[in-house]
């Protein structure tokens, strides 16, 4: 079975500092690998994908992450935080079986911005 | 195109009641997946249907079931509700092909006294 590890649990930056939250995961086989954000109040959304190509993708508000096949990596990138990036941040793994899909997820990294 | 809808948003049950949430996809998307999400397990699947079969299947006891229906809405319900039930339930719908991306609806937030 899958597994999907986010190293950090809390991290506060100030803004304008950078930022990198850790996402591995654990499967053998093909997999799509996600990052979804989850803002104060809101519903999970989207942030970025990777299903094959370029292993460098880039997301909306400036992410980008890093698919690192030889690590199970995934780690998630911004060079700027803005405040408004206050968020809980998901790491999920696609290990479709060419039928059946199932997201597992991370535990989530909570993000603090102060000003 | 409207996003993922859930209804209802908010629910306050009675242990041993039952629970019916409702979760309409987004139009065109065939498939319909269901999460739990709790502060203590963060985000668990429970499983995910596409043209009215359930196709997955998470570790989840058997009060937990789900149906879709031909046009791709689905129901979950939850049988003699526990405390520990109490949790925010999620569904995201996609197209169904197995490796494309999966929205989220706002969930419904499911209270059990």
């Amino acid at each position: 079975a899958q597994s999907v590890s986010q190293h950090n649990h809390h991290v506060i930056l100030s803004e304008a500092a950078s930022l990198e939250l850790g996402c591995n995961y654990s499967y053998g086989g093909t997999v799509n690998l996600f990052w979804y954000v989850q803002y104060p109040g809101q519903h999970l959304q989207l942030l970025l994908k990777y299903f094959s190509g370029d292993p460098l993708v880039k997301g909306i508000k400036g992410f980008e992450a890093e698919f690192i096949k030889s690590k199970f990596s995934f780690n998630l990138r911004k060079p700027s935080v803005q405040w408004s990036d206050t968020a809980e941040y998901f790491c999920a793994v696609n290990a479709y079986t060419g039928t059946a899909s199932k997201l597992t997820f991370g535990t989530g990294t909570r993000l603090q911005v102060t000003l | 195109k409207a996003g993922v809808t859930q209804t209802p948003r908010y629910l306050i049950k009675t242990r041993g009641q039952q629970v019916t949430l409702s979760c309409s996809p987004i139009s065109g998307h065939r498939s319909v997946s269901w999460y739990q999400q709790t502060p203590g397990q963060g985000l668990q699947f429970l499983f995910e249907y596409f043209s009215e079969t359930q196709r997955n299947k998470g570790n989840f006891p058997g009060r937990f079931s789900g149906r879709q229906f031909s046009n791709s809405r689905s129901e979950m319900n939850v049988s003699t509700l526990e405390l520990g039930d109490s949790a925010l339930y999620l569904c995201a719908s996609s197209l169904g092909l197995g490796s494309d991306t999966q929205y989220f609806g706002p969930g419904t937030r499911l209270t059990v006294l």
